[in-house]
């Protein structure tokens, strides 16, 4: 079955390089129909969007943060590595990362159909 | 950059119909998708390419998009339907999320 896991440090101090892992199963990286997103929840508030890549390695940022987004996947290990630098208390968030699915060669229909569990991350010194 | 409003919430008694709408610049010439997410847990798709149901959800939830608004629809509304609701786009290969609304069943 399909399964995504997030992983990474539960707390990071302010300035410092947060780096994320999404390690997932049950379908390939380089599957044409599925790519990797990244969305991230502060306490209490709504989802953001943070970063996407394709199976093809092409790649999308959040236009407020992509100064400070770097998404990468080894397809091999079946991860998508997400990097956002420069942290603030307010990214303190949990952070999810999801499948999406294309259901057509054209993939003009794409959601995200799987998510991980989501892994707090608190920004404190 | 494109955005999508929300409510920030909705009410509605046990059994009737709930409305949620997502509001957005010639929102019908795209796709829209609707997300659940209860209570510390992972948002859920409920509806994607505007009205189609994932195998799983019930029928009761629907969808519709035209003009600049979707609207996720959920008739006789159960208990077990309060959550927070996200809208959902894709501008170009960015992703867009509305700010969510919070159903209450009352």
């Amino acid at each position: 079955q399909v399964t995504l896991k997030e992983s990474g440090p539960v707390l990071v101090k302010p300035t410092e390089t947060l780096t994320l892992t999404c390690t997932v199963s049950g379908f390939s990286l380089s599957d044409a129909r599925m790519g990797v997103t990244w969305i991230r929840q502060p306490p209490g508030k709504a989802l953001e969007w943070l970063a996407h890549i394709f199976s093809n390695d092409e790649k999308s940022y959040s236009t407020s943060l992509k100064s400070r987004l770097t998404i990468s996947k080894d397809t091999s290990k079946s991860q998508v590595v997400l990097s956002m630098t420069n942290m603030d208390p307010v990214d303190t968030a949990t952070y999810f990362c999801a499948r999406s699915y294309c259901t057509s060669g054209s993939c003009y229909v794409r959601y995200f159909d799987y998510w991980g569990q989501g892994t707090l991350v608190t920004v404190s010194s | 950059s494109y955005e999508l409003t929300q409510p920030p919430s909705v009410s509605v008694s046990p059994g009737q119909i709930a409305s949620i709408t997502c509001s957005g610049d010639k929102l019908g010439d795209k796709y829209a998708y609707w997300y659940q997410q209860k209570a510390g847990q992972s948002p859920v798709l409920v509806i994607y390419q505007d009205s189609k149901r994932p195998s799983g959800i019930p029928e009761r939830f629907s969808g519709s998009n035209s003009g600049h608004t979707a609207t996720l629809t959920i008739s006789g509304t159960q208990a077990m339907d309060e959550a927070d609701y996200y809208c959902q786009t894709w501008d170009s290969s960015t992703v867009v999320f509305g700010g969510g609304t919070k159903l209450t069943v009352l």
